[in-house]
């Protein structure tokens, strides 16, 4: 079975600083997708970024990139020039494409600070 | 396009009775998942369904049904309500194929009973 640990349960980062957030995962999986899902206060899970593990390259999508380190088993989430929109709860997961079901970290909570 | 709604958005029920919690989606996806989500626990998944008439186990099962009579509704009951079952409940669908495989969210259900 496939394990997701978020380690640091919350952190707090100055509006338009960086922040990175860490996940590591257990696998003997080859192929697998990871994600990262933020959960601001409206409880909406919104996705933020996928990596598909076959891929070397880093994923990015606009303000926020991943730093997937397949053999280390890692992949953190990197948020530059950080906005107050996004504090949230972020939710490092896991998925093998043969049965799509997602196991999550416990996540970690984000606050911006003005 | 209302993506994956669900209905009802807040309930308090007593110890003994019986709810239905109903997800639609509107994306003609396949798949269609249940996951509870408790403080420090990250989200748990339920129950999953394939398709239309199919449904599975997931993590946490027990004390729940659930049912797919058809592609865009995924229901999940519980016949007899234990306090253990007060926590927001989430809805998620996704297409089921590998290379598109991303999970889209519902706004969740928070259920607590007494």
């Amino acid at each position: 079975a496939q394990t997701v640990t978020q380690s640091q349960p919350e952190m707090s980062v100055q509006e338009a600083e960086t922040v990175t957030l860490s996940c590591t995962y257990d696998t003997s999986e080859s192929n697998y997708y990871l994600f990262w899902y933020k959960q601001p206060p409206s409880r909406q899970m919104i996705l933020v970024i996928r990596q598909e593990a076959y891929k070397q390259q880093n994923a990015t999508e606009n303000r926020f990139s991943v730093n997937f380190q397949k053999a280390a088993k890692s992949f953190s989430l990197k948020i530059s020039d950080s906005q107050l929109g996004d504090t949230a709860m972020y939710f490092c997961a896991f998925m093998k494409p043969s049965n799509s079901k997602l196991t999550f970290g416990k996540g970690i909570t984000l606050s911006v600070r003005p | 396009n209302a993506g994956v709604t669900q209905t009802p958005k807040f309930r308090v029920l007593k110890t003994g009775q019986s709810m239905t919690l109903l997800c639609a989606q509107d994306m003609n996806h396949e798949y269609m998942y249940w996951y509870r989500q408790d403080p420090g626990m990250g989200l748990r998944l339920i129950h999953y369904s394939v398709g239309e008439g199919t449904t599975a186990k997931g993590e946490v099962p027990d004390g729940y049904n659930v049912s797919r009579l058809k592609k865009q509704n995924f229901l999940l009951g519980l016949e007899s309500a234990a306090p253990s079952q007060t926590s927001v409940y989430f809805c998620a669908s996704s297409y089921g194929l590998a290379d598109t495989d991303t999970q889209y969210f519902g706004p969740g259900t928070r259920l607590t009973v007494l």
